[in-house]
Protein backbone atom coordinates (compact mmCIF):
# COMPACT_ATOMS: atom_id res chain seq x y z
CA UNK A 1 0.00 0.00 0.00
CA UNK A 2 1.02 3.52 -0.48
CA UNK A 3 3.46 5.13 2.34
CA UNK A 4 4.25 8.83 2.79
CA UNK A 5 6.80 9.60 5.68
CA UNK A 6 7.79 12.99 6.34
CA UNK A 7 11.35 12.99 7.97
CA UNK A 8 10.20 13.84 11.76
CA UNK A 9 7.43 14.40 13.85
CA UNK A 10 9.07 17.88 15.13
CA UNK A 11 11.89 19.86 14.17
CA UNK A 12 13.32 22.89 15.88
CA UNK A 13 15.60 25.64 14.04
CA UNK A 14 17.05 28.82 14.75
CA UNK A 15 16.16 31.53 13.47
CA UNK A 16 17.63 32.84 10.23
CA UNK A 17 18.46 29.51 9.76
CA UNK A 18 17.13 27.34 6.36
CA UNK A 19 14.83 24.46 7.25
CA UNK A 20 14.75 21.81 5.64
CA UNK A 21 11.79 19.23 5.84
CA UNK A 22 11.25 16.02 4.00
CA UNK A 23 8.59 13.76 2.12
CA UNK A 24 9.71 10.19 1.14
CA UNK A 25 7.18 7.65 -0.70
CA UNK A 26 7.06 4.00 -1.56
CA UNK A 27 4.24 2.01 -3.82
CA UNK A 28 3.39 5.47 -5.57
CA UNK A 29 4.02 7.22 -8.40
CA UNK A 30 2.55 10.90 -8.28
CA UNK A 31 2.31 12.96 -10.99
CA UNK A 32 2.70 15.37 -8.75
CA UNK A 33 3.48 16.76 -5.43
CA UNK A 34 2.04 19.78 -3.03
CA UNK A 35 3.07 21.08 0.38
CA UNK A 36 0.81 22.73 2.41
CA UNK A 37 1.34 24.83 5.52
CA UNK A 38 -0.84 23.84 8.45
CA UNK A 39 -0.92 26.03 11.79
CA UNK A 40 -3.08 24.99 15.32
CA UNK A 41 -6.97 24.63 14.52
CA UNK A 42 -6.91 25.83 11.00
CA UNK A 43 -6.97 24.13 7.75
CA UNK A 44 -4.11 23.54 5.30
CA UNK A 45 -3.37 26.21 2.89
CA UNK A 46 -1.54 25.37 -0.18
CA UNK A 47 2.26 26.47 -0.89
CA UNK A 48 3.76 25.13 -4.01
CA UNK A 49 3.20 22.26 -6.04
CA UNK A 50 5.77 20.45 -8.29
CA UNK A 51 5.06 18.15 -11.29
CA UNK A 52 7.19 14.86 -11.95
CA UNK A 53 8.85 16.62 -14.63
CA UNK A 54 10.25 19.41 -12.79
CA UNK A 55 13.40 19.37 -11.03
CA UNK A 56 12.76 22.50 -8.50
CA UNK A 57 10.03 24.88 -7.85
CA UNK A 58 10.92 28.41 -5.94
CA UNK A 59 8.62 31.02 -4.28
CA UNK A 60 9.95 33.68 -2.11
CA UNK A 61 11.79 32.26 0.40
CA UNK A 62 10.37 28.53 -0.01
CA UNK A 63 12.34 25.88 -2.35
CA UNK A 64 11.21 22.63 -3.49
CA UNK A 65 12.60 19.97 -5.00
CA UNK A 66 11.34 16.77 -6.73
CA UNK A 67 13.43 13.38 -7.00
CA UNK A 68 10.62 10.73 -8.61
CA UNK A 69 14.13 8.41 -8.78
CA UNK A 70 14.87 8.69 -4.98
CA UNK A 71 11.39 9.00 -4.31
CA UNK A 72 11.60 11.74 -2.30
CA UNK A 73 10.30 15.53 -2.10
CA UNK A 74 12.98 18.08 -0.14
CA UNK A 75 11.20 21.77 1.61
CA UNK A 76 13.55 24.23 2.26
CA UNK A 77 12.40 27.75 4.14
CA UNK A 78 15.71 29.71 4.07
CA UNK A 79 16.02 33.07 6.60
CA UNK A 80 13.50 30.89 8.88
CA UNK A 81 11.46 33.51 11.08
CA UNK A 82 9.09 32.63 14.04
CA UNK A 83 6.54 33.32 12.00
CA UNK A 84 7.05 30.47 9.67
CA UNK A 85 6.48 28.06 12.79
CA UNK A 86 3.32 25.17 11.74
CA UNK A 87 3.20 21.80 10.76
CA UNK A 88 4.06 21.30 6.97
CA UNK A 89 2.28 18.49 5.27
CA UNK A 90 3.26 17.25 2.06
CA UNK A 91 0.37 15.71 -0.77
CA UNK A 92 0.98 13.34 -3.32
CA UNK A 93 -1.56 13.12 -6.26
CA UNK A 94 -2.44 11.77 -9.95
CA UNK A 95 -4.42 13.56 -12.37
CA UNK A 96 -8.07 12.28 -11.71
CA UNK A 97 -7.52 10.99 -8.12
CA UNK A 98 -7.53 11.84 -4.93
CA UNK A 99 -4.62 13.69 -2.92
CA UNK A 100 -3.00 11.61 -0.24
CA UNK A 101 -1.54 13.68 2.80
CA UNK A 102 1.79 12.49 4.72
CA UNK A 103 2.04 13.14 8.69
CA UNK A 104 3.56 16.15 8.67
CA UNK A 105 6.53 17.92 10.37
CA UNK A 106 6.09 20.52 13.33
CA UNK A 107 8.92 23.21 12.36
CA UNK A 108 9.47 25.47 15.11
CA UNK A 109 11.79 28.60 14.29
CA UNK A 110 13.29 29.66 17.79
CA UNK A 111 13.87 33.30 18.19
CA UNK B 1 -6.14 31.92 -3.65
CA UNK B 2 -10.00 30.65 -4.20
CA UNK B 3 -11.60 31.13 -0.48
CA UNK B 4 -13.61 28.18 1.59
CA UNK B 5 -15.90 28.34 4.60
CA UNK B 6 -16.72 26.27 6.91
CA UNK B 7 -19.64 26.70 9.73
CA UNK B 8 -19.69 26.41 12.58
CA UNK B 9 -16.52 26.49 13.64
CA UNK B 10 -16.80 24.71 16.17
CA UNK B 11 -19.42 22.71 17.88
CA UNK B 12 -20.72 21.19 21.24
CA UNK B 13 -23.21 18.93 20.96
CA UNK B 14 -24.72 15.47 23.03
CA UNK B 15 -24.30 12.17 22.35
CA UNK B 16 -27.16 11.06 19.83
CA UNK B 17 -27.61 13.84 18.22
CA UNK B 18 -26.87 14.83 15.01
CA UNK B 19 -24.60 17.74 13.46
CA UNK B 20 -24.34 19.42 10.13
CA UNK B 21 -21.35 21.47 9.02
CA UNK B 22 -21.67 23.24 6.06
CA UNK B 23 -18.54 23.94 3.48
CA UNK B 24 -19.20 26.88 1.37
CA UNK B 25 -16.72 28.00 -1.81
CA UNK B 26 -17.37 31.95 -1.84
CA UNK B 27 -15.38 32.59 -5.11
CA UNK B 28 -15.02 29.70 -7.29
CA UNK B 29 -17.15 26.76 -8.44
CA UNK B 30 -16.21 23.95 -6.76
CA UNK B 31 -17.30 20.84 -9.02
CA UNK B 32 -15.69 18.95 -6.42
CA UNK B 33 -15.40 18.70 -2.54
CA UNK B 34 -13.73 16.43 -0.23
CA UNK B 35 -13.81 16.25 3.79
CA UNK B 36 -11.21 15.45 5.63
CA UNK B 37 -11.25 14.14 9.39
CA UNK B 38 -8.12 14.86 11.68
CA UNK B 39 -7.33 13.80 14.92
CA UNK B 40 -4.86 15.75 17.65
CA UNK B 41 -1.58 15.43 16.05
CA UNK B 42 -2.46 13.11 13.49
CA UNK B 43 -2.31 14.03 9.58
CA UNK B 44 -5.61 14.55 7.37
CA UNK B 45 -7.40 11.55 6.76
CA UNK B 46 -9.99 11.41 3.96
CA UNK B 47 -13.63 10.19 4.29
CA UNK B 48 -15.16 10.96 0.98
CA UNK B 49 -15.38 12.75 -1.78
CA UNK B 50 -18.58 14.33 -3.70
CA UNK B 51 -19.27 15.71 -7.13
CA UNK B 52 -21.86 18.71 -7.60
CA UNK B 53 -25.20 16.75 -8.14
CA UNK B 54 -24.11 13.13 -7.79
CA UNK B 55 -23.56 10.65 -4.47
CA UNK B 56 -20.58 11.01 -2.52
CA UNK B 57 -18.02 8.59 -2.55
CA UNK B 58 -16.79 7.32 0.65
CA UNK B 59 -13.31 5.87 1.87
CA UNK B 60 -12.88 2.21 3.03
CA UNK B 61 -14.17 2.32 6.84
CA UNK B 62 -16.18 5.40 6.77
CA UNK B 63 -19.75 4.04 7.56
CA UNK B 64 -22.00 6.68 4.78
CA UNK B 65 -24.70 6.25 6.86
CA UNK B 66 -23.33 7.47 9.82
CA UNK B 67 -21.85 10.44 7.28
CA UNK B 68 -23.80 11.79 5.32
CA UNK B 69 -22.68 14.36 2.36
CA UNK B 70 -24.53 16.36 0.18
CA UNK B 71 -23.56 18.62 -2.64
CA UNK B 72 -26.27 20.23 -3.75
CA UNK B 73 -24.49 23.23 -5.81
CA UNK B 74 -21.27 24.19 -7.27
CA UNK B 75 -20.62 26.43 -4.07
CA UNK B 76 -22.22 24.47 -1.21
CA UNK B 77 -21.65 20.94 0.36
CA UNK B 78 -22.68 19.99 3.45
CA UNK B 79 -22.02 16.86 5.92
CA UNK B 80 -24.44 15.72 8.63
CA UNK B 81 -22.73 13.30 11.45
CA UNK B 82 -25.88 11.65 12.66
CA UNK B 83 -26.19 9.84 15.75
CA UNK B 84 -22.81 11.47 17.19
CA UNK B 85 -20.66 9.86 19.81
CA UNK B 86 -17.52 10.60 21.92
CA UNK B 87 -15.36 8.66 19.33
CA UNK B 88 -16.76 11.33 16.42
CA UNK B 89 -15.17 14.19 18.43
CA UNK B 90 -12.20 15.12 15.62
CA UNK B 91 -11.68 18.21 13.47
CA UNK B 92 -13.29 18.38 10.04
CA UNK B 93 -11.97 20.13 7.28
CA UNK B 94 -13.61 20.20 4.03
CA UNK B 95 -11.59 21.17 0.78
CA UNK B 96 -12.93 22.12 -2.88
CA UNK B 97 -11.23 22.28 -6.39
CA UNK B 98 -12.49 23.27 -9.52
CA UNK B 99 -12.48 25.89 -12.03
CA UNK B 100 -9.26 27.45 -12.91
CA UNK B 101 -7.78 25.06 -9.66
CA UNK B 102 -7.58 21.84 -10.66
CA UNK B 103 -4.69 20.87 -9.03
CA UNK B 104 -5.29 22.53 -5.94
CA UNK B 105 -7.61 21.89 -3.36
CA UNK B 106 -8.40 25.27 -1.02
CA UNK B 107 -9.48 24.42 2.42
CA UNK B 108 -11.75 25.72 4.94
CA UNK B 109 -10.92 26.67 8.41
CA UNK B 110 -12.33 23.69 9.90
CA UNK B 111 -14.75 22.25 12.33
CA UNK B 112 -13.90 20.71 15.92
CA UNK B 113 -16.62 18.71 16.97
CA UNK B 114 -17.12 17.83 20.27
CA UNK B 115 -19.66 15.39 21.26
CA UNK B 116 -19.86 14.90 24.85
Amino acid sequence: SQKIEQNSEALNIQEGKTATLTCNYTNYSPAYLQWYRQDPGRGPVFLLLIRENEKEKRKERLKVTFDTTLKQSLFHITASQPADSATYLCALGNYGQNFVFGPGTRLSVLP
Amino acid sequence: GAVVSQHPSWVICKSGTSVKIECRSLDFQATTMFWYRQFPKQSLMLMATSNEGSKATYEQGVEKDKFLINHASLTLSTLTVTSAHPEDSSFYICSGVGGHYLNEQFFGPGTRLTVL
